[in-house]
């Protein structure tokens, strides 16, 4: 199906445990992001990445790594995740930086840590 | 970094208008307003945006303050489906793109 897509829904890990998230979107668009939303809160901007091989931190970059190999793949990577990563993640794309262009979400993964 | 200030929570009538207020006093001159609501349990979606004049869709209409100090969402009809968190964000052109999410404004819609 077209659109943006993120895998797994539901996560459940440990502390230390590498985890990878997939974003997937099929509209060829540019620009990519990642965001977490805490309890109660609203998004905050982890990476983001204008095109292939360029991605740039956004606020909250510490504990997760990115790449982007492939236009319309951005995984997010926590590398030994902490109790504190417990979040909902956020996967968005948008065609252009210019400001008339939507960032279109995706579903979300529900992330714990025990 | 231009700032936003919004109230926490708003309450509507089913099928009366909404009016959303949204404060970015330090916004630019290039920087468009962009507003995205988040239904419980999904991602946030796009509803509209301007830069210094009204704007409509088929979502909303947002009306833009002429010093561009303040700008206000407005739902024609409230439905239940309406009921969510609404985001005004100052889009900052040179910014690479992103969108810096403040806390929102939380709509409850009555029947």
């Amino acid at each position: 199906d077209a659109g943006i897509t993120q895998s797994p829904r539901y996560k459940i890990t440990e502390t230390g445990r590498q985890v990878t998230l997939m974003c997937h979107q099929t509209w060829s668009h540019s620009y990519m992001f990642w965001y977490r939303q805490d309890l109660g809160h609203g998004l905050r901007l982890i990476y983001y990445s204008a095109a292939a091989d360029i991605t740039d931190k956004g606020e909250v970059p510490d504990g997760y790594v990115v790449s982007r190999s492939k236009t319309e793949n951005f995984p997010l990577t926590l590398e030994s995740a902490t109790r504190s990563q417990t979040s909902v993640y956020f996967c968005a794309s948008s065609l252009d930086r210019q400001g008339y262009n939507e960032q279109f979400f995706g579903p979300g993964t529900r992330l714990t840590v025990l | 970094d231009a700032k936003t200030t919004q109230p926490n929570s708003m309450e509507s009538n089913e099928e009366e208008p909404v009016h959303l207020p949204c404060n970015h006093s330090t916004i630019s001159g290039t920087d468009y307003i962009h507003w995205y609501r988040q239904l419980p349990s999904q991602g946030p979606e796009y509803v509209i945006h301007g830069l210094t004049s009204n704007v409509n869709n088929r979502m909303a209409s947002l009306a833009i303050a002429e010093d561009r100090k303040s700008s206000t969402l407005i739902l024609h009809r409230a439905t239940l489906r309406d009921a969510a968190v609404y985001y005004c964000i100052p889009y900052i052109y040179n910014q690479g793109g992103k969108l810096i999410f403040g806390q929102g404004t939380e709509l409850s819609v009555k029947p």
